[in-house]
């Protein structure tokens, strides 16, 4: 089945600065990409998603690429801001959705 | 909110209890599914129902036991649970199975004693 890695596990950035969570996958089959993001208390909600069919996708600061020949997808956020602080999941679905283990980003004020 | 409720959002039990977790889609939604999350891991998946007949069950223990009515609504009764089943429990929605976008509910906090 597929398995997704993702990277790293904790991420702290200055407010302003730029965060990068990367993430792997194993099956080629995989076409569908979704980003999510975890607050305190709640359940994970899209931010992003990308389909194999395209390389790059922006959303104002979000920002997601996928190199679909090496496996890989990444999330950017720029100009972070305190409220960014969560933890985000990343995904991979071919039959079903596979979730990364979740990278805790903390943006300090 | 995403339009995917569950209840009750929080629940303490012992190992011989039984007890129910409800999750309601407005959505419109035809997929609904059951995912375990615990602490450093990543979401587990354990049911799926699309067009409410089950169409994943990922080695799940028979102690929780999914039933699913209609395509709004999706239970997952529990008994005889043990402590390691501690966890939040999320419950997602979507339009079709595979590669369609999934919404999830709050979830429920359990905590079995």
């Amino acid at each position: 089945g597929e398995n997704v890695e993702q990277h790293p596990s904790t991420l702290s950035v200055q407010e302003g600065d730029s965060a990068v969570i990367k993430c792997t996958y194993s099956d080629s089959a995989s076409n569908y990409f979704p980003w999510y993001k975890q607050e305190l208390g709640k359940g994970p909600q899209l931010i992003i998603d990308i389909r194999s069919n395209v390389g790059e996708k922006k959303d104002q600061r979000i920002a997601v690429t996928l190199n679909k020949t090496a496996k890989h997808f990444s999330l950017h956020i720029t100009e972070t801001q305190p409220e960014d602080s969560a933890v985000y999941f990343c995904a991979a679905a071919a039959r079903q959705l596979t979730f990364g283990s979740g990278t805790q980003l903390t943006v300090l004020p | 909110e995403t339009g995917v409720t569950q209840t009750p959002r929080h629940l303490v039990m012992g190992m011989t209890n039984k007890k129910s977790l409800k999750c309601e889609q407005h959505l419109g939604h035809n997929a609904m599914y059951w995912y375990k999350q615990s602490a450093k891991k990543p979401l587990e998946l354990m049911f799926v129902y699309n067009f409410k007949e089950q169409t994943e069950n990922n080695s799940v223990p028979s102690r929780f036991s999914p039933e699913c009515p209609n395509s709004s609504h999706l239970f997952l009764h529990l008994h005889t649970l043990q402590p390691e089943d501690s966890a939040l429990y999320l419950c997602a929605s979507s339009q079709g199975g595979g590669e369609e976008t999934q919404y999830f509910g709050p979830g429920t906090r359990l905590l079995v004693l």
